[in-house]
């Protein structure tokens, strides 16, 4: 089956700075994934996916890119500020009528001001 | 707009007692619906699936069950409570198709005594 490994498993970045989390994939047949985020004792709200047949998405300060040849993607935020402050989580998953989501082990990300 | 609801928000069982958690989604049809467990500090993991009433897909084995008596409604079963079944459980829900965002319900934050 499949296997998330995320890294790192906490960063602490200067507000106005850049933070990269990566995460890497086990099972080629994988074509979704997304990126959640998740603050203190609430549910996890994604904030950005991407598909397989594409190698890079942008939303405003954020952009997640993908290498299928190597099974890894990452998660960048740039111009950091405190709200960005949460455990974010990577997922995969191959649809198979429904769509499995394996998670990352998250990465607790600290803005400090 | 669709909203999920998961009940109780948090409940305290003792060791070998049963528990019930249920899901409901409003707003939609048909929908792929999802039981996760997240363990303290932990990633999700899913542990059912369901497709539509009546289908249940178990992905890890374990003292817990799932049933989805009707369209929009999903609810997570233990006979007997363990410690190791602590944690926060999460229901989603996601249309039936590829590529589509899981939307997660408030959670329900379980500790067994």
């Amino acid at each position: 089956g499949e296997n998330v490994e995320q890294h790192p498993s906490t960063l602490s970045v200067q507000e106005g700075d850049s933070a990269v989390i990566k995460c890497t994939y086990s099972d080629s047949a994988s074509n979704y994934f997304p990126w959640y985020k998740q603050e203190l004792g609430k549910r996890p709200q994604l904030i950005i996916d991407i598909r397989s047949n594409v190698g890079e998405k942008k939303d405003q300060r954020i952009a997640v890119t993908l290498n299928k040849t190597a099974k890894h993607f990452s998660l960048h935020i740039t111009e950091t500020q405190p709200e960005d402050s949460a455990v974010y989580f990577c997922a995969a998953s191959a649809y198979q009528g429904a769509q499995k989501l394996v998670f990352g082990q998250g990465t607790r990300l600290t803005i400090n001001p | 707009s669709q909203t999920i609801h998961q009940w109780p928000a948090t409940l305290v069982q003792p060791v070998g007692s049963p528990l019930s958690l249920e899901c409901t989604v409003e707003g939609t049809s048909n929908p792929n619906l999802y039981w996760y467990r997240q363990a303290a500090g932990r990633g999700l993991q899913l542990l059912f699936y369901s497709v539509g009433i009546g289908q249940i897909s178990s992905e890890v084995p374990q003292n817990l069950s799932a049933s989805r008596p009707q369209d929009r409604q999903f609810i997570l079963s233990s006979k007997k409570l363990l410690l190791s079944d602590s944690g926060f459980y999460l229901c989603a829900w996601s249309v039936r198709l590829d590529y589509n965002e899981q939307f997660f319900g408030p959670g329900t934050r379980l500790t067994v005594l």
